[in-house]
């Protein structure tokens, strides 16, 4: 049990345009979901919280505009980065949690890579 | 604020050896202590946790035991296996926040058969 999922697993995209990621709990229903980033041999860094039904809550110096985050299900979160640029080009994985449960269970990660 | 502190890696082990990876933290109140593994091109998985001092987590032969007299959550293993090659992340929630986990900076594990 307890399974995140993540589509796509990677993507290339041009510089400039917009790109959506998906993550999904597929057998339980996720309040909580968060959005991380992973610069190559670094740890994660947070990005934001989202709770389902309501705007998300972004870290210091993530840039709400630019990644754009929405929890409109149970099971379903999305991260749009907008007019992406190489700089955005990264690891980012998400994890979810349900209820007053502190286990987060993570999602196998989206390789992004900007031209 | 509240951190995580993790021994600098790589660490490097022939298989069958004893692995200590240490991690200590500062945290107000009685946080909840996980170590997480990636393993190479994957997300993380919930290796195990402790939710209280004296708790001994344990999963996969991996061990951890919450010392809140020392702060540390220091992961353990009798044996390795080239198998556990990868990157071992501790990290906390602090009671009273959001759910926010805080991560160490991970430590690489590589071991050679």
């Amino acid at each position: 049990g307890a399974v995140v999922s993540q589509h796509p697993s990677r993507v290339i995209c041009k510089s400039g345009t917009s790109v959506k990621i998906e993550c999904r709990s597929l057998d339980f229903q996720a309040t909580t979901m968060f959005w991380y980033r992973q610069f190559p041999k670094q740890s994660l860094m947070l990005m934001a919280t989202s709770n389902e039904g309501s705007k998300a809550t972004y870290e210091q110096g993530v840039e709400k505009d630019k990644f754009l985050i929405n929890h409109a299900s149970l099971t379903l979160s999305t991260l749009t980065v907008t007019s992406a640029h190489p700089e955005d080009s990264s690891f980012y994985i998400c994890s979810a949690k349900t209820g007053g449960v502190e286990t987060q269970y993570f999602g196998p990660g989206t390789r992004l890579l900007v031209l | 604020g509240d951190s995580v502190t993790q021994m600098e890696g790589p660490v490097t082990l022939s298989e069958e050896a004893f692995l200590t990876i240490n991690c200590t933290y500062t945290a107000t109140g009685y946080p909840s202590l996980f170590w997480y593994v990636q393993y190479p091109g994957e997300g993380l998985q919930l290796l195990l946790k402790a939710t209280k001092a004296d708790d001994k987590g344990s999963n996969k032969g991996f061990e951890a035991t919450y010392r809140k007299e020392t702060t540390s959550f220091h992961l353990e293993k009798g044996s390795v296996q080239v198998s556990d090659s990868a990157v071992y992340f501790c990290a906390l929630i602090s009671s009273g926040n959001t759910g926010k986990l805080i991560f160490g900076q991970g430590t690489t594990l590589q071991v050679k058969p």
